[in-house]
């Protein structure tokens, strides 16, 4: 089934520990984008890539980091998770990325992260 | 700094008709985008617009004024499933997608 898988689900995580979200897509789109959703407030950006090999800082980069190695993969890193990184994770492709006008952004089911 | 304006929470009734605003200042304007999120799910995407006036798709239609930095969703024949909250996002002139907190709209019988 074509479309975008995360993994983990959901995770409870403790302060200070490294944690990896996945994200992986087959639609053979060109870039994919990391939110996160908070109660209250819109999708914010984290990282993009607009191809593989490419990344891009978004709204709110602080203690994330990305990888882009092919075009499935996208992961995102927490090096050393705190409190405030508790949200739900999104992650998105879209067929084109930066320049592209329409560029329809297509979401993953999330990842729910607690860290404690 | 950009910004996006919606609506908080809406509630209509059943087969009634809904319109959902939104309000934009942005650096640029590249089109905007109309999601629909159930709780606990992804954003699905439901529109775009990018030129002025009113774009339908069945019982879901949205209209844009880019003079006005406005746009709203309009829901017909509401059923329950549309229970949900309706995300508005601006591409703005990096091509960046800005987006609104959304807005809940809850259905009643």
């Amino acid at each position: 089934i074509a479309g975008i898988t995360q993994a983990p689900t959901s995770q409870i995580l403790a302060a200070g520990r490294r944690m990896t979200l996945r994200c992986t897509q087959d639609m053979r789109h060109n870039a994919m984008y990391w939110y996160r959703q908070d109660l209250g407030l819109g999708l914010r950006l984290i990282h993009y890539s607009n191809t593989a090999g490419t990344t891009g800082k978004g709204e709110v980069p602080d203690g994330y980091s990305v990888s882009r190695a092919n075009t499935d993969d996208f992961p995102l890193t927490l090096a050393s998770a705190v409190p405030s990184q508790t949200s739900v994770y999104f992650c998105a492709s879209s067929d084109s990325g930066g320049g592209g006008r329409q560029d329809t952004q297509y979401f993953g089911p999330g990842t729910r992260l607690t860290v404690l | 700094g950009q910004n996006i304006d919606q609506p908080t929470e809406m509630t209509a009734t059943e087969g009634a008709i809904v319109q959902i605003n939104c309000t934009y200042q942005t650096s640029g304007f590249n089109g905007l985008f109309w999601y629909q999120q159930h709780a606990g799910e992804a954003p699905t995407f439901l529109s775009y617009n990018v030129l002025d006036g009113l774009e339908e798709k069945g019982r879901f239609s949205s209209f844009l004024s880019r003079s006005k930095g406005y746009s709203y969703l309009l829901l017909k024949e509401l059923q329950m499933k549309d229970s949900a909250s309706y995300l508005c996002a601006v591409k703005d002139s990096n091509y960046q997608l800005i987006w609104g907190a959304g807005t809940k709209l809850i259905i009643k019988p």
